[in-house]
């Protein structure tokens, strides 16, 4: 059965405090992995990563992908309180586009 | 450019009533995909379609069916409530690779069903 599990759930850290979201994966075909943030409305995308060791950044965000271990990390240095979401991984796999499997969140608490 | 629209936003039925959702993609998508989100479980993938197609179906009872129109606008049906169908439900939608996208998947704010 594909699944994606996400870890820790829940996070609580002060401003200022470095941060590693663990994504792992265990799908038929994989595709790409997504990372996304949702606050109170519609997740917002953050990354797609396809290949193996290759980081991706976006201010105090990066990313990155092991294809043979099957993870993917996203840290967030310097955090700030609105940094505070839940943030998702998606994993789509398969043998047609866009089926994509979801992990349940790891939901990020900055503290001023 | 305006982003996926889903309507309505907030619902309440009761249980052994239909619903149904309706979602706009953004202009150009034409896969639209569907998930239900609830605090137990995340996001579960209901089914996609592109250009009209039923391309992906998830795990769900045959009480969720969904329909894309000509104009890449999708709704979903669901016959029969159960008090477990309250939840989020999500629409995306996406440009594939091979039209000039990205493959991300861009979502709406959601229709929040309650069934009493």
């Amino acid at each position: 059965e594909d699944k994606v599990v996400q870890s820790p759930l829940s996070l609580v850290v002060h401003e200022g405090d470095t941060v590693t979201l663990n994504c792992s994966y265990e799908v038929t075909n994989f595709r790409s992995l997504l990372w996304y943030k949702q606050e109170k409305k519609a997740p917002t995308f953050l990354f797609m990563l396809t290949s193996s060791g290759i980081e991706k950044k976006s201010g105090r965000l990066s990313s990155i992908l092991d294809k043979k271990e099957l993870f993917s990390i996203l840290n967030i240095t310097a955090t700030q309180t609105g940094d505070s979401a839940v943030y998702l991984c998606a994993v789509e796999a398969g043998y047609n586009f866009n089926k994509f499997y979801f992990g349940s969140g790891t939901k990020l608490n900055v503290k001023p | 450019k305006a982003g996926v629209t889903q309507t309505p936003r907030y619902l309440i039925k009761t249980r052994g009533q239909q619903v149904t959702l309706s979602c706009s993609p953004i202009s150009g998508h034409r896969s639209v995909s569907w998930y239900q989100q609830t605090p137990g479980q995340g996001l579960q993938f209901l089914f996609e379609y592109f250009s009209e197609t039923q391309r992906n179906k998830g795990n769900f009872p045959g009480r969720f069916s969904g329909r894309q129109f000509s104009n890449s606008r999708s709704e979903m049906n669901v016959s029969t409530l159960e008090l477990g169908d309250s939840a989020l439900y999500l629409c995306a939608s996406s440009l594939a690779p091979g039209l000039g996208g990205t493959g991300e998947l861009f979502f709406g704010e959601g229709s929040r069903l309650t069934v009493l």
